[in-house]
């Protein structure tokens, strides 16, 4: 069965800071690998996808990702981190399973910016 | 554009009522999917409709709850004898399908009393 693990609940960063929100996954076949953001009262919005090509992809509000396959990692970067990054961030795979490929969500790690 | 819509924003009900939720996707969009967060915590997969194709419903906690979506367009999840335990947030997302990004609603916050 597909996984994904987001092994910090909260992530602290000063402003200015580089942030890293780490995220893990199991999938049988190629992962498909998503992150998504959800400001305070405010619904998801998509952030950046891995399919194929390049590790490194870049995404929305100068965030990007890094595929590490060996190490079945995807963790989300940002170079300079603003308060307004402030937020709930989701990482998810879709793979096959069951005869279904859908998409599952970690259980989310919340991002603090602080001035 | 038109996102994906929502209806009720808010609904409070009692123990043991049903309630309708309900889905407007984007127009075109093949997939449509439920999902329910609580308190802010992480997304549960509940069901995931791709096309004419079966729905995946393995993510549905109990026989309380059912979904269908008509003419490939506007979905409905039901919760039958409601618990306190369904009070959630219950998101719908729509997408082009295959790896296209997944568009939720601002979602239905559902309390049980």
């Amino acid at each position: 069965a597909q996984s994904v693990a987001q092994p910090e609940d909260q992530v602290n960063v000063a402003e200015g800071n580089p942030l890293t929100v780490k995220c893990t996954y199991s999938v049988s076949g190629n992962p498909y690998l998503f992150w998504y953001v959800q400001y305070p009262n405010r619904g998801l919005q998509f952030l950046l996808k891995y399919i194929t090509g390049d590790n490194l992809v870049k995404g929305s509000y100068g965030f990007e990702a890094e595929f590490n396959k060996s190490q079945t990692s995807f963790h989300l970067k940002k170079p300079s981190a603003l308060v307004s990054d402030s937020a709930l961030y989701f990482c998810a795979v879709r793979g096959f399973s069951g005869g279904y490929n859908k998409l599952i969500f970690g259980a989310g790690t919340r991002l603090a910016v602080h001035p | 554009g038109a996102g994906v819509s929502q209806s009720p924003s808010n609904k409070v009900t009692e123990k043991g009522k049903d309630v309708e939720l309900r889905c407007d996707p984007i127009s075109g969009h093949t997939a449509l999917y439920w999902y329910r967060q609580s308190l802010g915590q992480g997304l549960e997969f509940l069901i995931y409709f791709q096309g004419n194709s079966a729905p995946d419903k393995s993510g549905l906690p109990s026989d309380r709850f059912s979904a269908e979506r008509t003419g490939g367009s506007v979905s409905t999840l039901t919760i039958q004898r409601t618990q306190q335990e369904d009070s959630a947030v219950y998101l719908c997302a729509s997408s082009l399908g295959g790896y296209s990004p997944l568009h939720f609603g601002n979602g239905t916050r559902l309390t049980v009393t």
